[in-house]
């Protein structure tokens, strides 16, 4: 988990309320991404950001926002539109690749956050 | 959907044994690579092989790619029980700036 925080741990939420997950890294990393994980289940990608100030759309955007105005930062807003917010979410980083020939893009992780809605 | 489709779902051995896991994908891949997730952590990259490598070693894993079968292996040898957690292949398509796309896991216990 070296480098990358993600807060809070856990988070309860009531339904209808927005909710903003943070992440912090500080490996000096250009790409970050946002992943949602339900129980016995892998990684589905909501956001990632490749530079300061850009964000695209992952598999499952719908009911998420994000922004990234800071190379260190990548928060993410579960808002009342996502119909089913219970689960976790991982936040990560990898190396810029822009013009980097062979770049491996493994990503490095936070330690997560449970979201749970009441 | 998936990319990664990892086999079995669930593998349970004893200290010493070897753990041998395996994944499938559809497209043309960069890259594959395998994750650990210890239960309720974030994930911690093991091992990357890019897709004109065909094995790759780290400490007690092995890797194997086939890009004609579209598949990988992953070899834990001589397993501990701090190797229990569940372990994911991820893959980077040829079409897909840097994005992962993961499978669904394989648990792993390891009991001493």
């Amino acid at each position: 988990d070296g480098g990358i925080t993600q807060s809070p741990k856990y988070l309860f939420r009531k339904e209808g309320q927005n909710v903003t997950l943070s992440c912090e890294q500080n490996l000096n990393h250009d790409a970050m991404y946002w992943y949602r994980q339900d129980p016995g289940q892998g990684l589905r990608l909501i956001y990632y950001s490749q530079i300061v100030n850009d964000f695209q759309k992952g598999d499952i955007a719908e009911g998420y926002s994000v922004s990234r105005e800071k190379k260190e930062s990548f928060p993410l807003t579960v808002t009342s539109a996502q119909k089913n917010p219970t689960a976790f979410y991982l936040c990560a980083s990898s190396p810029g690749t822009s013009g980097m020939l062979g770049a491996s893009y493994e990503q490095f992780f936070g330690p997560g956050t449970r979201l749970t809605v009441l | 959907s998936q990319q990664g489709e990892e086999d079995p779902q669930a593998l349970s051995i004893q200290e010493g044994e070897n753990a041998t896991m395996n994944c499938s994908y559809k497209t043309s891949i960069n890259n594959l690579q395998w994750y650990r997730q210890n239960s309720g952590r974030g994930l911690v990259h093991l091992i990357l092989i890019r897709s004109n490598e065909r094995e790759k070693h780290s400490g007690r894993l092995r890797v194997t790619l086939d890009t004609s079968k579209k598949s990988s292996s992953l070899l834990i040898t001589a397993s501990r029980a701090a190797d229990t957690a569940s372990y994911f292949c991820a893959t980077v398509r040829t079409d897909s700036w840097g994005k992962l796309q993961f499978g669904a896991g394989t648990q792993v216990v390891v009991t001493p």
